[in-house]
């Protein structure tokens, strides 16, 4: 079964609202979980790596305040799209580094922003 | 140069076909080599990881590392349809606190 859950699978928003996506880590505890964006058809781009209790890392041409990232706790943490517009639409996927071997992905958000 | 370079395909081979997945990478800083399976609109699935230039086999699937020649690769035996999916190499470093820098992926397509 699943070990990271990503919640909502599908979301659909009005441009100019906020949308959060969560990210548990269901049977380990997590101090650093990233978070993805995929386009069709392309890789997977980090974002940003968050760590809990600290401020999250952005990648290099990631708005950290369009992105905001909160990791609270050891199994949860949280990507929210503010303002979002019709080019925010994307695949967003969290993962969750169990050891350094292991990183366990989410089932990943669908954004539509319309 | 991207750091990771993985051919996108498509690759189309018949069922019980010996499948050869590949990529490049420049940064000789990566230490973890990773392999990832993902179906069409979702998130990717850990096949196999690996640590050390050498081979690694897990049922039909075998992982090498070669560091000096910054190639990895992953081979399927006897593929399935239920085979068909892009496959993602990822690799990481400590420093960069074990972020993964993702190949394009390959797509894989079994016909049976």
């Amino acid at each position: 079964g699943a070990v990271v859950s990503q919640h909502p699978s599908w979301v659909i928003c009005k441009s100019g609202t906020s949308v959060k996506i969560e990210c548990r880590s269901l049977d380990f505890q997590a101090t650093t979980m990233f978070w993805y964006r995929q386009f069709p058809k392309q890789s997977l781009m980090l974002m940003a790596t968050s760590n809990e209790g600290s401020k999250a890392t952005y990648e290099q041409g990631v708005e950290k305040d369009k992105f905001l990232i909160n990791h609270a706790s050891l199994t949860l943490s949280t990507l929210t799209v503010t303002s979002a517009h019709p080019e925010d639409s994307s695949f967003y996927i969290c993962s969750a580094r169990r050891d350094e071997n292991t990183i366990y992905f989410g089932e990943g958000s669908w954004l539509t922003v319309v | 140069q991207k750091e990771v370079e993985q051919d996108p395909g498509p690759l189309s081979v018949p069922e019980g076909a010996i499948v050869s997945l590949n990529c490049t990478y420049s940064n000789s800083a990566f230490q973890y080599f990773m392999w990832y399976r993902q179906y069409s609109r979702k998130g990717p699935e850990l096949l196999m990881y690996t640590y050390s230039s050498g081979n690694k086999e897990d049922g039909r699937f075998t992982a090498q590392v070669d560091k000096s020649s910054k190639y990895i690769s992953l081979f399927i035996r006897d593929s399935q349809p239920s085979d068909s999916a892009t496959y993602l190499c990822a690799m990481s470093r400590i420093n960069s606190g074990y972020a993964l820098n993702f190949g394009k992926g390959t797509s894989l397509l079994v016909t049976p």
